[in-house]
């Protein structure tokens, strides 16, 4: 089944110990997405690739970073993750970003940082 | 900020009761969609109304939309344990921008 899928589901890191999440989707979509979700919140978006395109939300904080390689694959990097960065992190895709899409999720990466 | 603000914030109802949950948001939209999200998973599409339409079924979920009062309700209709989840409105402002979602009404459906 075309889906999307996160790596690892489960993810501890020490505080400033850069971590990478990983995202990978079968669906063959162009545009690919990264929220930080906590508890009780709305998922929040990070930033957003269509294609290549790059598009960083204005109250991202630099400590983000992603990347995507080509269109199945998008990583998110936290440099120096701190307390705070303790969430869960979702990967989503679109076909588009026409007023008609819908975003398929993957399920999830839960960050804890020690 | 165009984000929806779902209401209540929380629900528990007994199975087989109709559930009915509340969006409103801020801005003209093109579309406003709504997404279950059962715990500690990812979020699932459950159906999108656009702006020009009034109502929508699918299955036991109906959808209603005020684009004067900008407002959206969520129906579960016959509601099963399984429904236990959080449900997300979400809304893209005119101008192909990215979904906004709202902080979402927990479920609690108590078999």
């Amino acid at each position: 089944d075309a889906m999307v899928i996160q790596n690892p589901r489960y993810q501890v890191t020490q505080f400033g110990k850069p971590v990478t999440l990983s995202c990978s989707q079968t669906l063959n979509h162009n545009v690919m997405y990264w929220y930080q979700q906590k508890s009780s919140q709305a998922p929040k978006l990070l930033f957003h690739y269509y294609d290549k395109d790059f598009n960083n939300e204005a109250d991202t904080p630099d400590n983000f970073q992603s990347r995507r390689p080509n269109t199945s694959f998008c990583f998110l990097d936290i440099r120096s993750p701190g307390l705070g960065d303790a969430a869960m992190y979702l990967c989503a895709t679109s076909r588009s970003m026409d007023w008609t899409y819908e975003q398929y999720f993957g399920p999830g990466t839960r960050l804890t940082v020690t | 900020s165009q984000q929806g603000e779902e209401d209540p914030q929380a629900l528990s109802i007994q199975e087989g009761e109709n559930a009915t949950m509340n969006c409103s948001y801020k801005t003209s939209i093109n579309n406003l969609q709504w997404y279950r999200q059962n715990s500690g998973r990812g979020l699932v599409h459950l159906i999108l109304i656009r702006s020009n339409e009034r109502e929508k079924h699918s299955g036991r979920l109906r959808v209603t939309l005020d684009t004067s009062k900008k407002s959206s309700s969520l129906l579960i209709t016959a509601s099963r344990a399984a429904d236990t989840a959080s449900y997300f409105c979400a809304t893209d402002a005119e101008g192909n921008t990215p979904l906004v979602f709202g902080k979402g009404t927990r479920l609690s459906v108590i078999a």
